[in-house]
Parts: structure tokens; sequence; C-alpha cells
């Protein structure tokens, strides 16, 4: 199995800030790469696909980057609306597998 | 809209079988596979397996092979995850989710609400 590090594993920012997460595969994923926002309490919501394609309806301050094994998301200017858990995923090859989470919260 | 309405948390003991839900609607049901996750208390996503509701073949992880069953109902539009004898460590919040794709690219979405399986004698 292609296993997935997202790093940091929880982060506190301000309102406004650039906030950064990471993902890194064990082995080349091309850019079978997605995003997922869990808010507490709620099942994931997709954010990003292939790396760097916005979900219908997510707001633009999200965006991705990256190609073969690492990977990045950010929120351009935290908002309260983006506290939750951030996973990444690959779709590279069978099974499915996910980052651990970041926890992201508000200062 | 496209939606995934899963069944209602559930208790059970040690050793019983349960079958859990997800009804599908908005869309072509056959056109897409359904997969099922896992999400233990406090922890990251885990991927079951999956089915594709056309011909009910499925795919396992090696992690759930043999454990769980996941079919489907084409007549209803609803995929089920069973269990023939739980364990303590399958209480989690289990997730369905749809598989959508682009060329090459798929991904889930949506997912379903969820639902909370707890195992506790």
């Amino acid at each position: 199995d292609i296993q997935m590090t997202q790093s940091p594993s929880s982060l506190s920012a301000s309102v406004g800030d650039r906030v950064t997460i990471t993902c890194q595969a064990s082995q080349d994923i091309s850019n079978y790469l997605n995003w997922y926002q869990q808010k507490p309490g709620k099942a994931p919501k997709l954010l990003i696909y292939a790396v760097s394609s916005l979900q219908s309806g997510v707001p633009s301050r999200f965006s991705g980057s990256g190609s073969g094994t690492d990977f990045t998301l950010t929120i351009s200017s935290l908002q309260r609306a983006d506290v939750g858990t951030y996973f990444c995923q690959q779709s590279n090859s069978l099974p499915p597998t996910f980052g651990q989470g970041t926890r992201v919260e508000i200062k | 809209e496209v939606q995934l309405v899963q069944s209602g948390a559930v208790m059970r003991k040690p050793g019983e079988s349960l079958t859990i839900s997800c009804k599908a609607s908005g869309y072509t049901f056959t056109d897409y596979w359904i997969s099922w996750l896992r999400q233990m208390p406090g922890k990251g996503l885990e991927w079951m397996g999956r089915i594709d509701p056309s011909d009910s073949y499925t795919n396992y992880s090696p992690s759930f092979q043999g454990h769980v069953t996941i079919t489907v109902d084409r007549s209803i539009s609803t995929v089920y995850l069973q269990w023939r004898s739980l364990k303590a460590s399958d209480t989690a919040i289990y997730y369905c989710a749809k598989r959508s794709e682009a060329g090459a690219h798929n991904w889930f979405d949506p997912w379903g609400q969820g639902t909370l399986v707890t195992v506790s004698s």
C-alpha cells in the first residue's frame, strides 16, 4: 500500500493567516492526489482533486500544488469556517490511502 | 442533487451480526462505484472496499477482506455493509462514498453522513 504522510498533525493560526499543509507519498503517485476537509462531527467533503482542481463551490482561498511524491494544500487567508481536519488521499492505485490528517484551529 | 443517505447509529454486542445501508439518489446508480470507509474514534480514514452497482463486482482492502461483505440492491439504489461477527474493535463511524471521476482521475464525492457503530458487551 502507498503510505501518505501529512505534516503538521495540527496547527493553530490567526484569521487571515496563510496556512500550508504538506502531504508526502511513499512512492511516485504522479498527480493522483485529492484533498478533503472534515468539519467536527461531519462527513469529509471534497476540496481539491487531481492536485489542483478546485471542487465546485469551494472558496478560491484554497489551492493545491505538487507532483510525484510531494504535495501542498494552501489556505491563502484562514477563515473561522476553515476549522476542521484536512486529509490528503492518493488515487494512483488500490487501495486508496489517506494521510493521517491535519487539524486546523483558530488561534 | 447527488446524495447518499445512510442508516442510523446502532449498538451491538461482540459476536452479533450487523448490516448497515447507504441509499443513493440524484444520479444513475449503476454508473459509479460506491466505497465504504472506516473512521475509528479520533482517527483517520481507512478504505474498506467498493462495489460496482452494475454487476455487484467488489474489491476489498486486505485489512478488511473476509471480515465484511459489501452487497447491493439495484432495485432500491442501496449498498450494504455487513458483518457476521462483530468485534469491539469494529466500533467506528462508517461512511459510504460515491466514486467520481474525470479522465483517469477519481475521488470520493459525495459522502454519506456516516453511521456510528458501537460494539460493546
